[in-house]
């Protein structure tokens, strides 16, 4: 079946601009995560969602970055006023949720380069 | 092993040897723990994972070993093929109850036929 995916792939913005990358999670997954992954570095956790409960914002670095989960399936990071210690590697990963909520699935990333 | 900054851990095997790769994790407080393995432009993948009442879990040719005296873990890879050539990353959960995980940095496996 379909996995977790991401877009773009590759994102390279001006400092100050403002990016939006999207996550589409497995199917029926019902936990999503936002990671970030700087160069030769471990994984980073931004953010989290469960169902319909507030999201666990504690990772999030400042009030540039900000995340979003519709209908509770595609979510949305956005950062704001992008600064160049912003690039990375973006990781997205969902998890089926209850007894399982460890299980995570990593989509691809999408690196976000900043000029 | 751990690191600073770009310096990560490295370990070199022949093809048919064993590896063994160390993580030391830091919240006394997790009771859960995780190895993946990412392969250069893909997302971390699932390795094994083993909660804090065991010390041993085996998977097909990886075994993990915890030692909570010494807030311990290691990756054992029986056999190493090329293909396990990758970045190897330990993970705890920090005695969370949900999947919010830390990471560690690390460490770069390759593999020589």
């Amino acid at each position: 079946g379909a996995g977790v995916s991401q877009s773009p792939s590759n994102k390279v913005t001006e400092k100050g601009k403002d990016v939006e990358l999207r996550c589409d999670p497995i199917s029926g997954h019902t936990a999503l995560y936002w990671y970030r992954q700087s160069l030769g570095q471990g994984l980073e956790f931004l953010i989290y969602f469960q169902g319909n409960s507030a999201p666990d914002k504690s990772g999030l670095p400042s009030d540039r970055f900000s995340a979003e989960r519709t209908g509770g399936s595609v979510s949305t990071l956005t950062i704001q006023r992008t600064q160049q210690e912003d690039s990375a590697v973006y990781l997205c990963a969902s998890s089926p949720g209850g007894g399982r909520t460890y299980e995570q699935y990593f989509g691809p990333g999408t690196r976000l380069t900043v000029t | 092993g751990e690191s600073v900054g770009l310096h990560l851990p490295t370990l070199s095997v022949q093809e048919g040897d064993n590896s063994i790769i160390n993580c030391a994790y830091s919240n006394s407080a997790s009771d859960y723990f995780i190895w993946y393995k990412q392969e250069s432009g893909k997302g971390p993948q699932f390795i094994i994972d083993i909660r804090s009442n065991m010390d041993k879990r085996q998977g097909q040719r990886v075994t993990v070993l915890l030692n909570k005296t010494v807030k311990h873990l290691s990756l054992q890879i029986a056999a190493t093929q090329p293909g396990d050539s990758a970045v190897y990353f330990c993970a705890e959960n920090g005695g969370t109850s949900y999947g919010k995980l830390t990471f560690g940095q690390g460490t770069i496996l390759t593999v020589h036929p």
